[in-house]
């Protein structure tokens, strides 16, 4: 079984400031990784996404995260948001052997940013 | 190319009472998920179907719950009866065969009052 885990359920930020949405999973098996995001009366959008190779994923927007097998963590990284980022952001997984299979999801973390 | 859609975008109804959501997938994906966030907590899969097939209804809270597929194409989520637990945003989620990206609809609100 797999789980996922989102430490800061609200993260404030100031605008053009940087900003980390922290992941830590748990897993038995692979998985790959991914981060959604859902703006304001809109659905999920995916932002990123972590299936192998380079362990710095680059997604939508400026958004960046780092897989860190070790530490069984995907933290996603901004260098410098603006007001539109404004979102929620979900945190998932999916088993990597089998294909087509369900997603598992954080809690999510709402950003906000103040001009 | 349409993306996932789904009606109604808001529901209220009363405890007790039955309400169907539907979904239809992004043209050509034999993949469908239905997904629940319950007030405010983690997103929820309910279950995959593999064109008309249910291929995992692990997540399906309850008997009150009843997912199809006729035809392969779109699907309803069936409520019947409404708890006030039932309350919550319902995704609908397509893919294509042996992809791992899902595509996400807006979702549908429901609330048991």
């Amino acid at each position: 079984a797999q789980s996922v885990t989102q430490l800061d359920s609200q993260v404030p930020v100031f605008e053009e400031a940087p900003v980390e949405l922290r992941c830590n999973y748990s897993s038995s098996v692979s998985v790959y990784l991914f981060w959604y995001v859902q703006y304001p009366n809109q659905g999920l959008q995916l932002l990123l996404k972590y299936l192998s190779g380079s362990t710095l994923v680059k997604g939508i927007n400026g958004f960046e995260a780092e897989f860190n097998k070790s530490q069984t963590s995907f933290h996603l990284r901004k260098p410098s948001v603006h007001i539109s980022d404004t979102a929620e952001y979900f945190c998932a997984v999916s088993e990597m052997d089998s294909s087509a299979s369900k997603i598992i999801f954080g809690s999510g973390t709402r950003l906000s940013i103040r001009p | 190319e349409a993306g996932v859609t789904q009606f109604p975008s808001h529901s209220v109804i009363e405890k007790g009472q039955t309400v169907t959501l539907r979904c239809d997938p992004i043209s050509g994906h034999d993949n469908l998920y239905w997904y629940r966030r319950v007030m405010g907590k983690e997103i929820k899969f309910l279950l995959h179907f593999v064109k008309e097939s249910k291929q995992d209804e692990s997540g399906m809270p309850n008997n009150r719950f009843l997912a199809e597929r006729t035809g392969g194409t779109y699907s309803t989520l069936k409520v019947q009866p409404a708890e006030l637990e039932d309350s919550g945003v319902y995704f609908c989620a397509s893919s294509q065969v042996d992809s791992i990206e899902q595509y996400f609809g807006p979702g549908t609100r429901l609330t048991v009052t």
